[in-house]
C-alpha cells in the first residue's frame, strides 16, 4: 500500500525564522511529488518535483526531491506569520487513475 | 473565477438522509477527482473521472456513495443514507496532463459536511 509520511506533524517558529518540512514515501511506480498548502480551506498547489536533485523556488519557498532516498523537503525561509498553515506532501503515482496519496500534514505556526 | 468551484459550501443533515454535492471543475481540465479529508489527516482519493468515463473507484466507497459526471463537465457526488462517519470535507480536483504526463490537481474549496 503507498504510503506518506510527513513529519514533523506541527511546528511553532517565529517570524524571520527558516523551517524545513520533511515528506518520506513508498509508493510504487512514482511519477511526482507535490507540495501543497492548506489554510482552513482547499489546498493550493506550490510546487511538483519529477526530477531528483533539481531545486524548485518560488519566493522563500523551495523544494527538492531525492528519488534514490525516497524524500523530499520545503523550506521557507524568512518565515511569516501568512505562512502558518497546513503544508501537505502527496505522491502522483503512474497508473490510470493519476490519484494523489497525501500524507496527514505538517501543522506551521509562525508568531509575531 | 475559473477555479474549481463546489456548492453547498457546507451541509448540515440528519443520520439517514441523502445528500448530492456538485463539482465544477476547471473548463479545459478533462480528469476529475472527489478526495475525503477529516480533521487532521490529508486528502483521501475516493473517484476519478476522464471525461464521463468512471476509470477507478476507492474502497473507502461504499455502496451509499456514487459519483457521476454525464457530459464530462460538472461532476455530482451522492451519499445516501448518511451516517455520521461520513462527516469530512469532500473535495473535488481537475487536472490537464502537460507535455510530458504529469499532471497537477487544482482543488475546489470543499464542501463540509456534518451528519447530526
Amino acid at each position: 500500500e503507498d504510503k506518506v509520511v510527513q513529519s514533523p506533524l506541527s511546528l511553532v517558529v517565529h517570524e524571520g525564522d527558516t523551517v524545513t518540512l520533511n515528506c518520506s514515501y513508498e509508493v510504487t511506480n512514482f511519477r511526482s511529488l507535490l507540495w501543497y498548502k492548506q489554510e482552513k480551506k482547499a489546498p493550493t498547489f506550490l510546487f511538483m518535483l519529477t526530477s531528483s536533485g533539481i531545486e524548485k523556488k518560488s519566493g522563500r519557498l523551495s523544494s527538492i526531491l531525492d528519488k534514490k532516498e525516497l524524500f523530499s523537503i520545503l523550506n521557507i525561509t524568512a518565515t511569516q506569520t501568512g505562512d502558518s498553515a497546513v503544508y501537505l506532501c502527496a505522491v502522483l503515482t503512474s497508473g490510470s487513475a493519476r490519484q494523489l496519496t497525501f500524507g496527514s500534514g505538517t501543522q506551521l505556526t509562525v508568531l509575531p | 473565477d475559473t477555479g474549481v468551484s463546489q456548492d453547498p459550501r457546507h451541509k448540515i443533515t440528519k443520520r439517514g438522509q441523502n445528500v448530492t454535492f456538485r463539482c465544477d471543475p476547471i473548463s479545459e481540465h478533462n480528469r476529475l477527482y472527489w478526495y475525503r479529508q477529516t480533521l487532521g489527516q490529508g486528502p483521501e482519493f475516493l473517484t476519478y473521472f476522464q471525461n464521463e468515463a468512471q476509470l477507478e473507484k476507492s474502497r473507502l466507497l461504499s455502496d451509499r456513495f456514487s459519483a457521476e459526471r454525464p457530459k464530462g463537465s460538472f461532476s455530482t457526488l451522492e451519499i445516501q443514507r448518511t451516517e455520521q462517519g461520513d462527516s469530512a470535507m469532500y473535495l473535488c480536483a481537475s487536472s490537464f496532463p502537460d507535455r510530458d504526463g504529469a499532471y497537477e490537481q487544482y482543488f475546489g474549496p470543499g464542501t463540509r459536511l456534518t451528519v447530526t
